[in-house]
Protein backbone atom coordinates (compact mmCIF):
# COMPACT_ATOMS: atom_id res chain seq x y z
CA UNK A 1 0.00 0.00 0.00
CA UNK A 2 0.95 3.55 -0.47
CA UNK A 3 2.17 5.18 2.72
CA UNK A 4 1.05 8.64 3.29
CA UNK A 5 2.87 11.19 5.86
CA UNK A 6 1.89 13.99 7.48
CA UNK A 7 3.12 16.74 8.91
CA UNK A 8 3.20 18.65 11.78
CA UNK A 9 0.86 16.13 14.14
CA UNK A 10 -0.27 19.14 15.87
CA UNK A 11 -0.49 22.77 15.20
CA UNK A 12 -1.23 25.56 17.05
CA UNK A 13 -1.95 28.48 16.11
CA UNK A 14 -4.72 31.97 16.48
CA UNK A 15 -7.23 33.34 14.57
CA UNK A 16 -6.74 34.94 11.46
CA UNK A 17 -2.76 33.37 11.45
CA UNK A 18 -2.25 31.74 7.89
CA UNK A 19 -1.26 27.69 8.28
CA UNK A 20 0.09 24.94 5.74
CA UNK A 21 -0.54 21.34 6.39
CA UNK A 22 1.86 19.25 4.46
CA UNK A 23 1.41 15.35 3.08
CA UNK A 24 3.92 13.09 1.69
CA UNK A 25 3.32 9.99 -0.28
CA UNK A 26 5.83 7.22 -0.70
CA UNK A 27 5.14 7.00 -4.61
CA UNK A 28 3.36 9.31 -7.03
CA UNK A 29 -0.17 9.75 -6.55
CA UNK A 30 -0.77 12.96 -8.72
CA UNK A 31 -3.59 14.10 -8.53
CA UNK A 32 -5.39 11.98 -6.31
CA UNK A 33 -4.90 13.14 -3.26
CA UNK A 34 -8.42 14.68 -1.06
CA UNK A 35 -8.48 16.70 2.01
CA UNK A 36 -10.44 16.14 4.67
CA UNK A 37 -11.84 18.05 7.93
CA UNK A 38 -13.00 15.94 11.20
CA UNK A 39 -14.47 17.60 14.05
CA UNK A 40 -14.80 15.32 17.64
CA UNK A 41 -17.86 13.24 17.42
CA UNK A 42 -18.29 14.21 13.77
CA UNK A 43 -17.53 12.09 10.14
CA UNK A 44 -15.27 14.14 7.96
CA UNK A 45 -15.57 16.65 5.73
CA UNK A 46 -14.49 16.71 2.26
CA UNK A 47 -12.68 19.72 1.64
CA UNK A 48 -10.29 19.65 -1.22
CA UNK A 49 -10.37 16.74 -4.14
CA UNK A 50 -7.75 16.21 -7.10
CA UNK A 51 -5.45 18.04 -4.91
CA UNK A 52 -6.64 21.40 -5.51
CA UNK A 53 -10.46 21.33 -6.06
CA UNK A 54 -11.94 22.94 -3.73
CA UNK A 55 -15.12 20.60 -2.62
CA UNK A 56 -18.65 23.08 -2.96
CA UNK A 57 -19.66 25.46 -0.44
CA UNK A 58 -16.38 24.90 1.40
CA UNK A 59 -14.71 28.19 2.12
CA UNK A 60 -12.56 29.92 -0.37
CA UNK A 61 -10.28 30.10 2.68
CA UNK A 62 -9.04 26.50 2.26
CA UNK A 63 -6.87 25.90 -1.14
CA UNK A 64 -4.69 22.66 -1.84
CA UNK A 65 -1.85 22.59 -4.24
CA UNK A 66 1.10 19.84 -5.00
CA UNK A 67 1.87 17.16 -7.40
CA UNK A 68 4.04 13.89 -7.51
CA UNK A 69 4.37 13.10 -4.01
CA UNK A 70 3.96 16.50 -2.34
CA UNK A 71 0.93 18.28 -1.57
CA UNK A 72 -0.20 20.88 0.98
CA UNK A 73 -3.73 22.75 2.46
CA UNK A 74 -3.35 26.00 3.20
CA UNK A 75 -5.92 27.72 5.37
CA UNK A 76 -5.27 31.48 4.75
CA UNK A 77 -6.90 32.98 7.84
CA UNK A 78 -7.91 31.26 10.30
CA UNK A 79 -11.37 31.07 11.98
CA UNK A 80 -12.46 29.81 15.29
CA UNK A 81 -14.91 26.91 13.32
CA UNK A 82 -11.80 25.53 11.47
CA UNK A 83 -9.88 23.94 14.75
CA UNK A 84 -10.29 20.39 13.95
CA UNK A 85 -8.04 17.83 13.08
CA UNK A 86 -7.40 17.22 9.30
CA UNK A 87 -6.49 13.91 7.20
CA UNK A 88 -4.80 13.44 3.73
CA UNK A 89 -5.86 10.80 1.83
CA UNK A 90 -4.64 8.96 -1.34
CA UNK A 91 -6.87 7.22 -3.92
CA UNK A 92 -4.44 6.56 -7.03
CA UNK A 93 -4.64 2.83 -5.82
CA UNK A 94 -6.76 0.41 -3.50
CA UNK A 95 -5.61 0.95 0.16
CA UNK A 96 -6.52 4.57 -0.40
CA UNK A 97 -4.64 5.20 2.85
CA UNK A 98 -5.10 8.61 5.23
CA UNK A 99 -2.37 10.07 6.74
CA UNK A 100 -2.24 9.96 10.55
CA UNK A 101 -4.58 13.51 10.88
CA UNK A 102 -3.09 16.96 11.77
CA UNK A 103 -4.80 18.54 15.05
CA UNK A 104 -4.74 22.15 14.16
CA UNK A 105 -5.55 23.67 17.91
CA UNK A 106 -5.84 27.14 19.48
CA UNK A 107 -2.54 28.92 20.68
CA UNK B 1 -30.25 15.64 -0.32
CA UNK B 2 -27.79 12.83 0.08
CA UNK B 3 -28.07 10.99 3.28
CA UNK B 4 -26.11 7.93 4.84
CA UNK B 5 -27.60 6.87 7.62
CA UNK B 6 -26.19 4.12 9.85
CA UNK B 7 -27.59 1.34 12.00
CA UNK B 8 -26.93 2.19 16.29
CA UNK B 9 -23.95 1.17 18.26
CA UNK B 10 -23.23 -2.53 19.06
CA UNK B 11 -21.78 -4.18 22.14
CA UNK B 12 -20.10 -7.31 21.03
CA UNK B 13 -18.12 -10.08 22.44
CA UNK B 14 -14.73 -11.29 21.46
CA UNK B 15 -14.61 -13.73 18.46
CA UNK B 16 -18.27 -12.82 17.81
CA UNK B 17 -19.62 -10.74 14.54
CA UNK B 18 -20.96 -7.48 13.70
CA UNK B 19 -23.16 -6.41 11.06
CA UNK B 20 -23.52 -2.60 10.01
CA UNK B 21 -26.10 -1.07 7.68
CA UNK B 22 -25.70 2.46 6.13
CA UNK B 23 -28.94 3.05 4.08
CA UNK B 24 -28.48 5.88 1.50
CA UNK B 25 -31.00 8.19 -0.39
CA UNK B 26 -31.10 11.36 -2.35
CA UNK B 27 -29.11 9.75 -5.41
CA UNK B 28 -29.27 6.67 -7.47
CA UNK B 29 -28.00 4.07 -5.53
CA UNK B 30 -26.45 2.46 -8.02
CA UNK B 31 -24.21 5.42 -9.56
CA UNK B 32 -21.96 5.62 -6.63
CA UNK B 33 -19.58 2.99 -5.55
CA UNK B 34 -19.44 2.91 -1.29
CA UNK B 35 -16.11 2.70 0.71
CA UNK B 36 -16.27 1.71 4.69
CA UNK B 37 -13.48 3.37 7.06
CA UNK B 38 -13.18 3.02 10.54
CA UNK B 39 -11.59 5.10 13.28
CA UNK B 40 -10.45 3.32 16.23
CA UNK B 41 -11.01 5.80 19.74
CA UNK B 42 -8.24 8.93 19.57
CA UNK B 43 -6.72 7.22 16.16
CA UNK B 44 -6.33 8.19 12.66
CA UNK B 45 -8.97 6.93 9.65
CA UNK B 46 -8.58 3.40 8.73
CA UNK B 47 -9.67 2.57 5.49
CA UNK B 48 -11.54 -1.17 5.17
CA UNK B 49 -12.68 -1.93 1.55
CA UNK B 50 -15.23 -0.82 -1.33
CA UNK B 51 -18.33 -2.35 -2.46
CA UNK B 52 -19.95 -1.51 -6.22
CA UNK B 53 -23.69 -1.09 -5.25
CA UNK B 54 -24.41 -1.87 -9.04
CA UNK B 55 -22.74 -4.95 -9.56
CA UNK B 56 -21.96 -6.22 -5.96
CA UNK B 57 -17.90 -6.71 -6.81
CA UNK B 58 -16.19 -5.40 -3.95
CA UNK B 59 -12.15 -5.29 -3.14
CA UNK B 60 -10.79 -5.26 0.98
CA UNK B 61 -8.07 -3.50 2.68
CA UNK B 62 -5.28 -6.94 3.22
CA UNK B 63 -6.12 -6.67 6.55
CA UNK B 64 -9.56 -7.31 6.58
CA UNK B 65 -9.21 -10.24 4.30
CA UNK B 66 -11.31 -13.19 5.53
CA UNK B 67 -12.54 -11.29 8.28
CA UNK B 68 -15.22 -8.64 6.23
CA UNK B 69 -18.12 -9.25 4.15
CA UNK B 70 -19.64 -6.13 2.32
CA UNK B 71 -23.17 -6.47 0.59
CA UNK B 72 -26.21 -4.48 -0.84
CA UNK B 73 -29.68 -4.53 -0.60
CA UNK B 74 -30.67 -2.61 -4.13
CA UNK B 75 -34.73 -2.68 -3.18
CA UNK B 76 -33.43 -0.69 0.13
CA UNK B 77 -30.53 1.26 -0.88
CA UNK B 78 -28.36 -0.22 1.47
CA UNK B 79 -24.99 -1.40 1.73
CA UNK B 80 -23.78 -3.90 5.12
CA UNK B 81 -19.68 -4.62 6.28
CA UNK B 82 -20.12 -7.49 8.70
CA UNK B 83 -16.98 -8.33 10.66
CA UNK B 84 -16.02 -11.59 11.74
CA UNK B 85 -13.71 -12.78 15.09
CA UNK B 86 -13.94 -9.65 16.63
CA UNK B 87 -11.22 -8.45 19.06
CA UNK B 88 -10.46 -6.07 21.58
CA UNK B 89 -8.71 -3.87 18.60
CA UNK B 90 -11.89 -3.64 16.64
CA UNK B 91 -13.76 -1.31 18.88
CA UNK B 92 -13.81 1.93 16.80
CA UNK B 93 -16.54 3.77 15.06
CA UNK B 94 -17.42 2.49 11.56
CA UNK B 95 -18.29 4.88 8.92
CA UNK B 96 -19.37 4.17 5.45
CA UNK B 97 -18.93 6.49 2.93
CA UNK B 98 -20.11 7.34 -0.96
CA UNK B 99 -17.33 8.10 -3.40
CA UNK B 100 -18.16 11.36 -5.73
CA UNK B 101 -17.88 9.34 -9.21
CA UNK B 102 -16.99 5.73 -9.76
CA UNK B 103 -13.27 4.75 -10.26
CA UNK B 104 -11.14 6.32 -7.71
CA UNK B 105 -12.01 9.54 -6.25
CA UNK B 106 -12.35 11.14 -3.03
CA UNK B 107 -15.14 10.64 -0.42
CA UNK B 108 -18.30 13.14 -0.36
CA UNK B 109 -20.97 12.17 1.74
CA UNK B 110 -20.41 9.85 5.03
CA UNK B 111 -22.31 8.19 7.42
CA UNK B 112 -22.95 9.34 11.04
CA UNK B 113 -20.62 6.75 12.05
CA UNK B 114 -21.38 3.43 14.27
CA UNK B 115 -19.63 2.85 17.09
CA UNK B 116 -18.73 -1.10 17.85
CA UNK B 117 -17.40 -1.92 21.01
CA UNK B 118 -15.52 -5.08 21.52
CA UNK B 119 -15.62 -5.99 25.25
CA UNK B 120 -15.75 -9.71 27.26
Amino acid sequence: DIQMTQSPSTLSASVGDRVTIHCRANQSISPSLAWYQQKPGKAPKLLIHKASSLESGVPSRFSGSGSGTDFTLTISSLQPDDFATYYCQQYDSYGFTFGQGTNLEIK
Amino acid sequence: QVNLVQSGAEVKKPGASVKVSCTTSGYTFSSHYLHWVRQAPGQGLEWMGIINPSGSSTRYAQKFQGRVSMTRDTSTSTVYMELSSLRSDDTAVYYCARIRYNGYDALDYWGQGTLVTVSS
